[in-house]
């Protein structure tokens, strides 16, 4: 059964950094590519960033280009968002995906980890 | 930039076919897919490649793709479908992943 577990959420300052961390399991994850999405308190879902299987391609949204960045290490089945220069419109629920293989789309999903950006 | 368009709301009775649209340019090239979200909970994908349903997914459940718009339709919904749904694509480069803004499902 794939699992995968965010960590790494909670309130920072505006300005500030937070680096969020995906545990994933009961995959073979260096084979799939993965993405982050997120979800703004009562809003609709927003793609984030992806990163292919052996990190040599990335793609962010517009919203989060020049400040995030995605990474992912094989050896510890780990992915990861770094996230600089937080805005409040960065509060969300950021989720971690699977993508699908040979395709485009998120096949299964995290439970989400909350960053709240706040003074 | 790429949007994908969905109506806010759709509101059916039981028994009743609910189709929720989705408006894109890129649509006639690519796939639309469509997720479900319950209050709390992740999203859960009901189609894939326009048409196809994963498996565990009720056959209540179609879609379509003409032009572009893809259509996510519910052949008697049930109150258990009142959800928030979503569709999404890529772009025509495959560099941007999109989602609709999502429309909430009321079967009552």
């Amino acid at each position: 059964e794939v699992q995968l577990l965010e960590s790494g959420g909670g309130l920072v300052q505006p300005g500030g950094s937070l680096r969020l961390s995906c545990a994933a399991s009961g995959f073979t994850f260096r084979s799939y590519a993965m993405s982050w999405v997120r979800q703004a308190p009562g809003k609709g879902l927003e793609w984030v960033s992806v990163i292919s299987s052996s990190s040599d391609t990335t793609y962010y949204a517009d919203s989060v280009k020049g400040r995030f960045t995605i990474s992912r290490d094989n050896s510890k089945n780990t992915l990861y968002l770094q996230m600089n220069s937080l805005r409040a419109e960065d509060t969300a629920v950021y989720y971690c995906a699977t993508v699908a293989v040979a395709d485009d789309y998120f096949d299964s999903w995290g439970q989400g980890a909350l960053v709240t950006v706040s003074s | 930039s790429y949007e994908l368009t969905q109506p806010p709301s759709v509101s059916v009775s039981p028994g009743q076919t609910a189709r929720i649209t989705c408006s894109g340019y890129p649509l006639p090239k690519k796939y639309a897919y469509w997720y479900q979200q319950k209050s709390g909970q992740a999203p859960v994908l009901v189609i894939y490649d326009d048409n196809k349903r994963p498996s565990g997914i009720p056959e209540r459940f179609s879609g379509s793709s003409s032009g572009t718009m893809a259509t996510l339709t519910i052949s008697g919904a049930q109150v258990e479908d009142e959800s928030d749904y979503y569709c999404y694509s890529t772009d025509s480069s495959g560099n941007h992943w999109v989602f609709g803004g999502g429309t909430k499902l009321t079967v009552l």
